[in-house]
């Protein structure tokens, strides 16, 4: 099993809609989590940490699920801008990569007129 | 103003070429990475630093060698290129939670 999976997409999403994906980790151990953004032929940055009792900012919704061993990422009233390759980020104390801090590989994510 | 820079953006060059990637962060961040994303954007650590002192190496031909001149620097050095090695090279530094990474550069073996 993988460390940190994420569904690739793309997901085509009318602008306005609400869209949700998920990350999920194999390592019980994980102790902090993140969602990055990265635009395309760009840096990733950081879209926002994932506290346990769940954070909001602005329309970003993120939620951690330790039971499940997932986090999540709403978005609502999507914006074209949004458009973009959101990470998942992962930090544990074992396994995972070097500096126990692990990325998924993205879902990408297309906003559409 | 740039947090973290990385110097070229852009890189082509024949394959069994050495070339060198420069890494600056003005953030007065202790720890900067090395990061790749290839092809199939997966980004994976490469090197870490701390302070100057290498902290992390991870399975990474002997060809790559970062040097750390002073904590807000960390340079990647490639040697003997070869086609594989064609990715995007980001540069990162870390207060200790959370990354700020540079602009990426776009190494093009061919």
């Amino acid at each position: 099993r993988k460390e940190v999976e994420q569904d690739p997409g793309p997901f085509n999403v009318p602008e306005g809609a609400t869209v949700a994906f998920n990350c999920t980790y194999s390592n019980s151990a994980s102790q902090s989590f993140f969602w990055y953004r990265q635009d395309c032929r760009k840096e990733p940055k950081l879209l926002m940490s994932v506290y346990s009792s769940g954070n909001e900012d602005g329309r970003f919704t993120a939620q951690l699920n330790r039971a499940s061993q997932y986090i999540s990422l709403l978005i609502r009233d999507s914006k074209l801008s949004d458009s973009a390759t959101y990470l998942c980020v992962v930090i544990g104390y074992s396994g995972g990569g070097a500096d126990g801090l692990t990325f998924g590989k993205g879902t990408h994510l297309i906003i559409q007129p | 103003d740039t947090a973290v820079s990385q110097t070229p953006k852009y890189l082509v060059t024949q394959m069994g070429n050495d070339k060198s990637i420069k890494c600056e962060q003005n953030l007065g961040h202790d720890t900067m990475y090395w990061y790749k994303q290839d092809s199939k954007k997966f980004l994976k650590i490469m090197f870490s630093y701390n302070n100057k002192e290498l902290i992390i190496n991870e399975t990474v031909p002997n060809r790559f060698s970062p040097k750390s001149p002073d904590k807000a620097h960390l340079n990647l050095h490639i040697n003997s290129l070869e086609l594989g090695d064609s990715a995007v090279y980001f540069c990162a530094s870390s207060p200790g939670r959370g990354l700020f990474f540079g602009q990426g550069t776009r190494l093009t073996v061919v």
